[in-house]
C-alpha cells in the first residue's frame, strides 16, 4: 500500500528533552511537510522541504528542527526550546509536477503530550 | 497577513444539504482545496479546484468559486452520519509551493 506513516501515534515528552517524530512516505513524492494543529485552529506550517538536502522554515520554526536524508523521510525534532510542544502533529507530502501540482496529502498524526 | 475564514460550527440534519463557506485572501491564488478531518486522524484531499474555474461536481460534492468576491463553498447533497467531520479550506498562492489553511468549519450531522 503506498501511503504516509507518521510514528509514533502518541509520543510523551519530559521537561527539556527533545523528541522525534517519524514520517515516512512511500509515494516517490519530492516534497513534504510539517504541520501543527492546535484545539480549534487550523494548521500551521513548521518546516517544508522540496528536495533531498534541502529545506526550509515555515511560519513557527521556531524550537523545532528537521532532516531531510532521504527522500522517503523527513523526521521532525521538538526541541526543548519549544516552550509549548502539545500538539497534534501532521506530515504531509507532495509530486510537485503536472495537474496535480503541490496536492498535498497527509498522514495520521502524533499527537504529543508534555508530561 | 494572509488569512483563509471559515466559520466554525455548522449543523445539518441527515439527509439536508450542507454548505461550508471560505474566504480566501490572494486573488492570484492558483489552487483551492478542501480536506475532511475525522477526530484524531489526518486530513483527507476531498477536492480542489483551479481559480480558472467557476464550479466543479464530484459525487456528492460540488465547488463553487467567486473569485470576484474571494469566496469558495462545499456543498455536500445528501448529508450523511459519516459527513460529520471537521472541513478545512486551503489555498495556494501562485509562486509559492505551501498552503494556507483556514480554522476549520466543524459539520455536524444529526439523525
Amino acid at each position: 500500500d503506498g501511503g504516509i506513516t507518521q510514528s509514533p501515534k502518541y509520543l510523551f515528552r519530559k521537561e527539556g528533552q527533545n523528541v522525534t517524530l517519524s514520517c515516512e512516505q512511500n509515494l516517490n513524492h519530492d516534497a513534504m511537510y510539517w504541520y501543527r494543529q492546535d484545539p480549534g485552529q487550523g494548521l500551521r506550517l513548521i518546516y517544508y522541504s522540496q528536495i533531498v538536502n534541502d529545506f526550509q522554515k515555515g511560519d513557527i520554526a521556531e524550537g523545532y528542527s528537521v532532516s531531510r536524508e532521504k527522500k522517503e523521510s523527513f523526521p521532525l525534532t521538538v526541541t526543548s526550546a519549544q516552550k509549548n510542544p502539545t500538539a497534534f502533529y501532521l506530515c504531509a507530502s507532495s509530486k510537485p509536477s503536472g495537474v496535480f501540482q503541490e496536492t498535498q496529502y497527509f498522514g495520521p498524526g502524533t499527537r504529543l503530550l508534555v508530561l | 497577513g494572509e488569512d483563509v475564514e471559515q466559520s466554525l460550527f455548522l449543523s445539518v440534519r441527515e439527509g439536508d444539504s450542507s454548505v461550508i463557506n471560505c474566504t480566501y485572501t490572494d486573488s492570484s491564488s492558483t489552487y483551492l482545496y478542501w480536506y475532511k478531518q475525522e477526530p484524531g486522524a489526518g486530513l483527507q484531499l476531498l477536492t480542489y479546484i483551479f481559480s480558472n474555474m467557476d464550479m466543479k461536481q464530484d459525487q456528492r460534492l460540488t465547488v463553487l468559486l467567486n473569485k470576484k468576491d474571494k469566496h469558495l463553498s462545499l456543498r455536500i447533497a445528501d448529508t450523511q452520519t459519516g459527513d460529520s467531520a471537521i472541513y478545512f479550506c486551503a489555498e495556494r498562492y501562485s509562486g509559492y509551493s505551501t498552503l494556507t489553511f483556514g480554522k476549520g468549519t466543524m459539520l455536524l450531522v444529526s439523525p
